[in-house]
């Protein structure tokens, strides 16, 4: 069963501005991951944010985190075309006596040149 | 570092007929799993081991499908007999451990007819 839900499903920016993917979901979690997903390079892994955490930044990503809400949400900036992408949101949870990640829908974002 | 490394990458095959997949981890990484991501959708856990051990296996159809993870290294995931639905990409990762990062492989995209 899918616990993130992110949002918008799809998003088209132009080159240099800001993207913002937001993440929702249901359960307590351990901790919530952001991946990204493109033709070239598979599946790789972005962000980790624990649930006692409330921002992270990496390069320019920021990705802030707020348990009471049960949401999250992905910020690149100055974004550039090689961002094109589907970004997923996974959550870290212990669900039926083990952890595991589950994985959003995702959010397919375009960064036109 | 290698990363995840999958066999084959593509596979087309029959329905009722049988395939396998082959996934060799990250040195060192302790857990591994197996995915399958339907065109349009994020991935899905079928199967994490620790070590060896089956951690969860909840989302495994097992009527069809089979994993091994033999010596606490490589692993094989199998599907006999396969079915239309079954038309998928099948990522492998693995990670340190639970709590941590995931690496994934380039998947292997196989379709049914």
């Amino acid at each position: 069963s899918q616990q993130g839900e992110e949002d918008p499903q799809a998003l088209s920016i132009q080159e240099g501005e800001n993207a913002t993917m937001n993440c929702s979901y249901k359960t307590s979690i351990n901790n919530l991951q952001w991946y990204r997903q493109n033709s070239g390079r598979g599946l790789v892994h972005l962000i980790l944010i624990r649930s006692n955490e409330r921002e992270k930044h990496s390069g320019r990503l920021r990705v802030t985190l707020d348990t009471s809400k049960k949401s999250s949400s992905l910020l690149i900036t100055a974004s550039r075309a090689a961002d094109t992408a589907s970004y997923f949101c996974a959550t870290d949870s212990t669900q039926g006596g083990s952890e595991k990640l589950v994985f959003g829908k995702g959010t397919k974002l375009t960064v036109n040149p | 570092e290698a990363g995840v490394a999958q066999s084959p990458r593509y596979k087309i095959i029959e329905k009722r007929q049988s395939v396998a997949f082959w996934c060799n981890p990250i040195s060192g990484h302790a857990t591994l799993y197996w995915y399958q991501q339907i065109l349009g959708q994020g991935p899905k856990l079928l199967i994490q081991f620790q070590n060896n051990g089956v951690v969860d296996d909840s989302q495994l159809p097992k009527d069809r499908f089979s994993a091994e993870r033999l010596k606490g290294v490589d692993s094989t995931l199998k599907i006999q007999p396969a079915k239309l639905e079954d038309s998928a990409v099948y990522l492998c990762a693995s990670s340190l451990a639970l709590e941590y990062e995931q690496y994934f492989g380039p998947g292997t995209r196989l379709t049914v007819t």
